[in-house]
């Protein structure tokens, strides 16, 4: 299957910091990758989708300041929580998929474990 | 507004066993309902799918059973191994654009016990 690679997987960083994570298709093109964060036993919220040379669509509730996504290429979004505080600790994941139609299959990234001191 | 509910939250399995995990949805217009399994600290990965013009899709051990008037579907694992234990979720998807957006389950943990 197509695959999606996210780094880093695991980042510590002290309260006030700047995170990026990057979100890289590698054997295909994603004019639209997903952005999720993911609490402690519980559901893949999505956060944003980010859209290739344009601005990403973000949930409600979600804040666009505070979570920045650049798509700048069609094999790349980045994620960049800035100012990060200790309750933006959590696991967060980009998805894309490689094809449209009927038979859409989503492909993950490893995830991007976040801990904010 | 939750438009897939799934159940149980979590489950456990003797080795050998079935592993039966249930969802239903609402939104009649959701074409395609795939499964994803989750490993701690990995991301989703597809495992089955299935189309609501189909009432079954069997892969290996793994099965999903339609009920497109129910609007109801469930993932069968067959001679579950201590190896399935992970967090399964369930989705639906509408749209056949690449950004139109998966609405997932709230997960089952399973565990399958050696």
């Amino acid at each position: 299957g197509a695959v999606v690679s996210q780094h880093p997987s695991r980042v510590i960083c002290k309260s006030g910091t700047s995170v990026k994570i990057e979100c890289r298709s590698l054997d295909f093109q994603a004019t639209t990758m997903f952005w999720y964060r993911q609490f402690p036993k519980q559901s893949l919220m999505l956060m944003a989708t980010s859209n290739e040379g344009s601005k990403a669509t973000y949930e409600q509730g979600v804040e666009k300041d505070k979570f920045l996504i650049n798509h700048a290429s069609l094999t790349l979004s980045t994620l960049t929580v800035t100012s990060a505080h200790p309750e933006d600790s959590s696991f967060y994941i980009c998805s894309a998929s490689p094809m449209t139609g009927r038979n859409k299959k989503l492909f993950f990234g490893s995830g991007t474990q976040l801990s904010v001191l | 507004q939750q438009q897939v509910k799934q159940s149980p939250q979590s489950l456990i399995v003797q080795k050998g066993g079935i592993s039966i995990i249930n969802c239903a949805y609402e939104n009649t217009a959701f074409d395609y309902f795939p499964w994803y399994q989750q490993f701690p600290g990995k991301g989703p990965a597809l495992l089955i799918a299935i189309r609501p013009d189909v009432s079954e899709k069997k892969e290996g051990r793994f099965t999903i059973s339609f009920n497109k008037s129910a609007k109801q579907f469930s993932l069968h694992i067959m001679d579950s191994q201590p190896g399935d234990s992970a967090t399964y979720f369930c989705a639906a998807h509408q749209g056949m654009n690449r950004d139109d957006k998966i609405i997932f389950g709230k997960g089952t943990r399973l565990h399958i016990l050696p």
